[in-house]
This record gives C-alpha cells, sequence and structure tokens, in this order.
C-alpha cells in the first residue's frame, strides 16, 4: 500500500498568514493527489484534485503543487481566512487501496 | 446529494446494512465508495464500486468481511458489515468520485451513519 505522510500534524496560524502543509507519498504516484478540508462535525469536503487543479467553488487562495517527483506535494493557503481553521488530508488515487494522509489540523494562533 | 443510514450500535461479530440512497444523479454514472472515520481520528477508504457495477474494491482490513452493492432501481449504494470488530466502530461516510478517474477523488459526500461495535 502507499503510505501518505503529512507534515506537520498541527500548525498554528493567525489570519491572514501564508500557510503550507506537506504530503509524500511512500512511492511514486504521479499527480494523482487530492486535498480535502474537514471541519469538525462535517464530511470532509474536497479543495484540490490532480495535485494543483482547484475543485469548483473553492476560493483562489488554496492552492496545490508538486515537486515533480510524484512523491511530494504541497497545499498552501494564502491570505488566511477564519473559515480555514479546519482539519486537511492530502489522498493519493494513483491505485488501489485508496490512501490518506493522517491530516493537519489548522488552528488559530 | 448521498443520506445514508443503517449504522447503529451492535456486538462484536454482529452484522448491519449500510445504505446510501442517492438523489441528483444515478448511481450507475458514477463510481461509488464508502470512507470510515474512527472516533477522533482520521479518514479511511473502506470500498468501492464502478460505475458500472462490474468491480468491486476493498481494504485489506475489511476484505471477506464487507460487501459493497447497489440496486439502480432504488439509485442506491450498499455495505454489507459482518462479522464486526471493536475497530470497525468509526462513523461511515458514503462518497462519489468526482472526474471520471478510478480510483478518484472523492468530490461529494454524504453526512455519515454511525457504526458501533461493543467488544
Amino acid at each position: 500500500d502507499i503510505q501518505m505522510t503529512q507534515s506537520p500534524s498541527t500548525l498554528s496560524a493567525s489570519i491572514g498568514d501564508r500557510v503550507t502543509i506537506t504530503c509524500r507519498a511512500s512511492r511514486d504516484i504521479s499527480d494523482w493527489l487530492a486535498w480535502y478540508q474537514q471541519k469538525p462535525g462535517k464530511a470532509p469536503k474536497a479543495l484540490i484534485y490532480k495535485t494543483s487543479s482547484l475543485e469548483s467553488g473553492v476560493p483562489s487562495r488554496f492552492s496545490g503543487s508538486g515537486s515533480g517527483s510524484g512523491t511530494e506535494f504541497t497545499l498552501t493557503i494564502n491570505s488566511l481566512q477564519s473559515d480555514d481553521f479546519a482539519t486537511y488530508y492530502c489522498q493519493q488515487y494513483n491505485i488501489y487501496p485508496i490512501t490518506f494522509g493522517q491530516g493537519t489540523r489548522l488552528e488559530m494562533k | 446529494q448521498l443520506a445514508e443510514s443503517g449504522g447503529g450500535s451492535v456486538q462484536s461479530g454482529g452484522s448491519l446494512r449500510l445504505s446510501c440512497v442517492v438523489s441528483g444523479f444515478a448511481v450507475d454514472n458514477y463510481a461509488m465508495g464508502w470512507v470510515r472515520q474512527a472516533p477522533g481520528k482520521g479518514l479511511e477508504w473502506v470500498s468501492g464500486i464502478t460505475e458500472y457495477g462490474g468491480t468491486t474494491y476493498y481494504a485489506d482490513s475489511v476484505k471477506g468481511r464487507f460487501t459493497i452493492s447497489r440496486d439502480t432501481s432504488k439509485n442506491t449504494v450498499f455495505l454489507q458489515l459482518n462479522s464486526l470488530r471493536a475497530e470497525d466502530t468509526a462513523l461511515y461516510y458514503c462518497a462519489k468520485f468526482g472526474h471520471g478517474y478510478n480510483p478518484d477523488v472523492f468530490d461529494l459526500w454524504g453526512q455519515g451513519t454511525m457504526v458501533a461495535v461493543a467488544s
């Protein structure tokens, strides 16, 4: 199975900050990487697919990128807003079994 | 929209059948899946079924115990849970693949149905 490792596990930030979350795959997944946002008591919401494509309706302050190696990916949130404090998960969909990162909790500093 | 039901409390070794009623699209137009989340933990993919229903997929942790299926006449996807264990305790989400790939990103999720297994 492909292991997905996110860092950091917890991130403290302030309104207006730019934050970056990293996701590493245990082997090459090309660009088959998605990011989700989950708020307490709610279902996850897809933000980004295929490493860098924004899902419909997602604000442009969210962006995704990959290093080109197929194993290292980042989610960047520019100009952090209060609504962005949540837990973020990466997901690989290169091959079954689908696997998720362990999550990054973004909290207010 | 996806609406899950069928969760509940059950003894270890017991069974449950989860349902996911789909509205707004036909289940035979999209691949679907189930993802679970244990209390306070992360997301774990459990099972998937292709839009044609001919191919199913399972996580190793549930293979041989869980069965995914669908009824196109009811526009519903099911997950049969047998031989339940304490570690199956979780909120079970039904979710839809979004971009025509297999596997794919889950672009639509239900609100989940809770399964609690007492050991």
